[in-house]
């Protein structure tokens, strides 16, 4: 089974800091990785995803993530906040043997302050 | 990536009766997909909607209180049924174009039951 744990429901930044949100997962077989941003009244956008080519992943928005399987962590990461990164952000995973079913981890809220 | 339609986009409803809620893309795809989010929570999966065939439920799902359909590759429909407050969540459609690419996901229908 896998799952996904996302440290921190809430994370505070302010603009032009270092974004680093945190997500670790517990796969049995070789993972897919996705980061999805939530902006309110919205579905998810796909901000990057990892699908066993390069370890380190760029993604929309200047997003980045980095997957290290000796940590089993898949942490979002952004040089400088912006006030419109401001969401919510869901990690999930799914087995990379071509069945979708995505589990999500339980979110963590981006707050940007000026 | 396919432009994903849902409607409703929120709805208010009284308890006992049922919803349908529409999903439409602009182009096949292979594989849809419904998703619940209960208030403040993450994305739970109910149902891979089948095409020509009954959808694929989640532990926890059954038909009889979410029937899916899925008359084509470009169309899909959530049924609540018998609806109660504990169904007030937002609904997700999301669409993949193969079982190797990411999911892609409407805006989401609101629903209330009152």
């Amino acid at each position: 089974a896998q799952s996904v744990t996302q440290l921190g429901s809430h994370v505070s930044v302010s603009e032009g800091a270092l974004v680093l949100l945190r997500c670790n997962y517990s796969s049995s077989v070789p993972p897919y990785l996705f980061w999805y941003v939530q902006y309110p009244n919205q579905g998810l956008q796909l901000l990057l995803k990892y699908t066993s080519a390069a370890t380190l992943v760029k993604g929309i928005n200047g997003f980045e993530a980095e997957f290290k399987k000796s940590e089993t962590s898949f942490h979002l990461t952004k040089p400088s906040a912006h006030m419109s990164d401001a969401a919510e952000y869901f990690c999930a995973v799914t087995m990379n043997t071509g069945f979708q079913k995505l589990v999500f981890g339980t979110g963590t809220r981006l707050l940007v302050s000026p | 990536s396919a432009v994903i339609s849902q409607k409703p986009s929120r709805d208010i409803c009284q308890r006992g009766t049922s919803l349908t809620i529409q999903c439409q893309v602009d182009s096949q795809v292979t594989m849809m997909f419904w998703y619940r989010q209960q208030p403040g929570q993450s994305l739970t999966l109910i149902a891979t909607a089948n095409q020509g065939s009954e959808a694929t439920y989640e532990s926890g799902f059954v038909i009889d209180k979410f029937p899916i359909s899925r008359p084509n590759l470009t169309f899909s429909t959530l049924t609540v049924s018998n609806m109660s407050p504990e169904d007030s969540s937002i609904y997700l459609c999301s669409v993949a174009q193969g079982v190797d690419q990411p999911q892609h996901f409407g805006d989401g229908t609101r629903l209330s039951i009152l």
